[in-house]
């Protein structure tokens, strides 16, 4: 079973444009999660959507934002880039509507200049 | 939203120390809480996970840890480390039937041979 193909692998963008990172889950799987990993600050939650619909959702602004397709394939996007946004960001899946384990991707990492 | 603390950042043992590496959440209600692991070069994988029953559980590479629900702690331990142990360790947390799945900051652990 394949696992969860994120791509870009990396990316640079320079401060002001926009960034749409894939992910596609695991087989079966209907939850994505994504994820924003810098050194220090671990992994902060950016959202987690479950058939099509965005279910939970953290702190970030409104530059961020995602979707699901039907196909349980997710993006995300980043808008108006900042020097801040520069990150690992990683996408998990997880096959339903309950907790249980995450499966992460190996993730895109993102440079703005 | 439920929030996670590691209060180790970095920690650096020799090879047969013993190892505890803390957690604490904070949410009121019931949780299920895991350990991942990331080794260099390498995707989040689980090493172990608590949903309920004995609170203490045994996971993968002779880890466990403890849920102690009146610390709203979860300590990963591990009595006798190795080389290969080092990595950067993540507690998470998840409300129950809830996809929203929140990571502690990391504590990196340096094993040394």
């Amino acid at each position: 079973k394949a696992g969860v193909t994120q791509t870009p692998r990396y990316l640079i963008k320079t401060r002001g444009q926009q960034v749409t990172l894939s992910c596609s889950p695991i087989s079966g799987h209907r939850s994505v999660s994504w994820y924003q990993q810098t050194p220090g600050q671990g992994l902060q939650f950016l959202f987690e959507y479950f058939s099509e619909t965005q279910r939970n959702k953290g702190n970030f602004p409104g530059r961020f934002s995602g979707r699901q397709f039907s196909n349980s394939r997710s993006e995300m996007n980043v808008s108006t880039l900042e020097l801040g946004d520069s990150a690992l960001y990683l996408c998990a899946s997880r096959m339903g509507p309950t907790n249980e384990k995450l499966f992460f991707g190996s993730g895109t990492q993102l440079s703005v200049l | 939203a439920q929030s996670v603390s590691q209060h180790n950042h970095h920690v650096i043992l020799s090879e047969a120390a013993s190892l505890e590496l803390g957690c604490n959440y904070s949410y009121g209600g019931t949780v299920n809480l895991f350990w991942y692991v990331q080794y260099p070069g390498q995707h989040l994988q689980l090493l172990l996970k608590y949903f309920s029953g004995d609170p203490l559980v045994k996971g993968i590479k002779g880890f466990e840890a403890e849920f102690i629900k009146s610390k709203f702690s979860f300590n990963l331990r591990k009595p006798s480390v190795q080389w290969s142990d080092t990595a950067e360790y993540f507690c998470a947390v998840n409300p129950y039937n809830n996809n929203d799945m929140r990571f502690g900051a990391g504590t990196r652990l340096t094993v040394k041979p």
